[in-house]
């Protein structure tokens, strides 16, 4: 079955502590992105990935960093996670050209809460 | 610059139709989607509509499209109870300024269906 799988699910943490959330596809697409959706925002790219060892900010790029080492994982890392980091992020793989231009896959989302 | 607007509220009584309504400015985008947002789930792509078109029909689903007005509209005929969600209208800029790997989110329409 294809899919987008992110870990954890729900986090709670606190200001500094460093943490990771991870992102995994199994449809070999080459770009990948994380978002992060607030309330009256909608949805705002972090940064994306269009290949291997190929990353590129997005528009709110402040306090993440990202690295793509294989295909399949993306992970974003917050070294210092602060409050304004608490919301709701997604994991989105796509390939472009194939089926409609640029649909995106979306992972369930990550609720991480920053104390 | 981008941007994408979309009322945040919308409730209608099961059966009737409903309509999502949002706004536009990169008149250069490629691709327009609604995606769905059901709740504790990922986004879905629901539809798209590609920018030299005026309408798509997709069983209960029409997408109109004004180039003119930079509207884009999204009809449910038959609203029903699983239609309740939230659902984001996304715009592709070009390639060439990095379309293939990103989407401009509206806020999201959260529609409440009632009996």
């Amino acid at each position: 079955e294809a899919q987008v799988t992110q870990n954890p699910r729900y986090l709670i943490t606190v200001t500094g502590k460093k943490l990771t959330v991870t992102c995994s596809q199994n449809m070999n697409h080459e770009y990948m992105s994380w978002y992060r959706q607030d309330p009256g925002l909608g949805l705002r790219q972090i940064y994306y990935s269009m290949n291997v060892e190929v990353t590129d900010k997005g528009d709110v790029p402040e306090g993440y960093k990202v690295s793509r080492k294989e295909k399949r994982n993306f992970p974003l890392i917050l070294e210092s996670p602060s409050p304004n980091q608490t919301s709701l992020y997604f994991c989105a793989t796509n390939t472009p050209g194939t089926g409609v231009s640029n649909e995106q896959f979306f992972g369930p989302g990550t609720r991480l809460t920053v104390l | 610059g981008e941007d994408v607007e979309q009322s945040l509220f919308l409730s209608v009584r099961e059966g009737d139709s409903s309509v999502i309504n949002c706004t536009y400015t990169d008149s250069s985008s490629t691709y327009l989607y609604w995606y769905k947002q059901e709740p504790g789930a990922g986004l879905q792509l629901l539809t798209y509509i590609f920018s030299n078109m005026d309408m798509k029909q997709d069983q209960r689903l029409t997408v109109l499209l004004n180039k003119k007005d930079k509207h884009l509209s999204l009809r449910i005929a038959d609203t029903q109870t699983g239609d309740s969600a939230i659902y984001f209208c996304a715009e592709t800029p070009p390639p060439f300024s990095g379309g293939y790997n990103k989407l401009i989110f509206g806020a999201g329409t959260r529609l409440a269906v009632h009996p």
